[in-house]
Parts: C-alpha cells; sequence; structure tokens
C-alpha cells in the first residue's frame, strides 16, 4: 500500500517553455505532498509543502511564481516549472506521509532544459 | 533545517564496516534512514521513533540519540548491494503539516 505514482520520468523542454509533474497517491488520501529538488551530487532539499485545498507552502529562496504547486484533490499534487531555464534542469520529486512508519516517494521526473 | 551527515563519502572493501553519523540542529521526533541509488528515488530503510531506540534488518542497524539530537547508521560486513547515497532525515509522519527534512548525504562505496 501507500503508493505514489510520479510523471513523467524524464522530460526534455526547451528554454522558456513550462513543464509539468503530476504526482498522485494510488491507494491512499495524501493531505501533503512534499516537493523535493535534487542536483547531482546533492540532497534532495525540500522546495514545498503542497496542502490540499489551500496553497503551498514555499521554501525560503524558492520563487513561487516559478515552481506553480496545485493540490486540488486528495490524490493529485502537481508542480508546474513555468519558463524553464537550463538551471532549472534537476531531479525532481515528490513524497507524502504514506502511513505511520514512513514516508512515500514518487519515482523521480529527470527535467532537461535545453 | 538540514541535518548534518558525516562522513561525506567513504569506500569500503566488502565484507567491512561502516557508521555513518547523522546530527541536528533542532530537536527529534523520529530519524529516518534512506538509500538512494543514482538517478532512482530514495528507498526506506527504518525509522527510529524513540529516543534511545535502536533497530536493525540483517547487517544494518541505526540507533537514535534523542538528548543529542544523534542518530547512527551501522553497516556490518558490508556488500556491493549496500553501495549509493544514505540519507538521514526529520519529520513527524504522523503530523501532516510537519515538513520532513534530509541530511547531507552520505555516499557509500563498495568494492571487490
Amino acid at each position: 500500500g501507500a503508493v505514489v505514482s510520479q510523471h513523467p520520468s524524464w522530460v526534455i523542454c526547451k528554454s522558456g517553455t513550462s513543464v509539468k509533474i503530476e504526482c498522485r497517491s494510488l491507494d491512499f488520501q495524501a493531505t501533503t505532498m512534499f516537493w523535493y529538488r535534487q542536483f547531482p551530487k546533492q540532497s534532495l532539499m525540500l522546495m514545498a509543502t503542497s496542502n490540499e485545498g489551500s496553497k503551498a507552502t514555499y521554501e525560503q529562496g524558492v520563487e513561487k511564481d516559478k515552481f506553480l504547486i496545485n493540490h486540488a484533490s486528495l490524490t493529485l499534487s502537481t508542480l508546474t516549472v513555468t519558463s524553464a531555464h537550463p538551471e532549472d534542469s534537476s531531479f525532481y520529486i515528490c513524497s507524502a506521509p504514506g502511513n505511520l512508519y514512513g514516508y512515500t516517494f514518487g519515482s523521480g521526473t529527470r527535467l532537461t532544459v535545453v | 533545517q538540514q541535518p548534518v551527515q558525516s562522513p561525506q563519502a567513504v569506500i569500503l572493501r566488502e565484507g567491512e564496516d561502516a557508521v555513518i553519523n547523522c546530527s541536528s540542529s533542532k530537536a527529534l521526533y523520529s530519524v529516518h534512514w534512506y538509500r538512494q541509488k543514482h538517478g532512482e528515488a530514495p528507498v526506506f530503510l527504518m525509522i527510529l521513533l524513540k529516543g534511545g531506540e535502536q533497530k536493525g534488518h540483517e547487517k544494518i542497524s541505526a540507533s537514535f540519540n534523542e538528548k543529542k539530537q544523534q542518530s547512527s547508521l551501522y553497516l556490518t560486513a558490508s556488500q556491493l548491494s549496500y553501495s549509493g547515497t544514505y540519507f538521514c532525515g526529520t519529520g513527524d509522519p504522523a503530523n501532516t503539516g510537519n515538513q520532513f527534512y534530509f541530511g547531507t548525504g552520505t555516499s557509500l562505496t563498495v568494492i571487490p
């Protein structure tokens, strides 16, 4: 149980375009979803926390207008990277509190902006 | 916010032991340990919920010192499959409003 499905697994886009990443909780309701970004050889850095039905909470230094988060239902949270640039190329991953003993992660999305 | 891990990297020969430490400047309610292989999502190893708790599975175990705000991961008789980057993390999954932060990470390489 407690599966989070993340799509797409990878995406290559042109500079200036927007990219949407989806995370769906398949067998549980995720009232909260955490979004992380990981640059090569670095740790996973929390970008924002999305809460169903309310505005997301962004970590310091993360541009809320650039990384749009929507959590419209208990099973779907989306991250949209707007006007993507090469420096946004990274590994993005979502996570939700799946049960009392841990967090469930999506499989991650490798974004490459060319 | 982010826990600090040490060492940053370690190389072991198969069969050797290793210890990875995780230290937080804030109070820890729980400590989670994950292993990440290159290009993959982190895989949950274990969670320690109470100060003083020790837990293990096969040859990987961990301890949690709540007072010192520290946790350690012990890998015994390492295997090639143990290679990866290990992250500790802090958060309270029972409290959905509580953010989860990963540690700085420790790269572990096991060589034959």
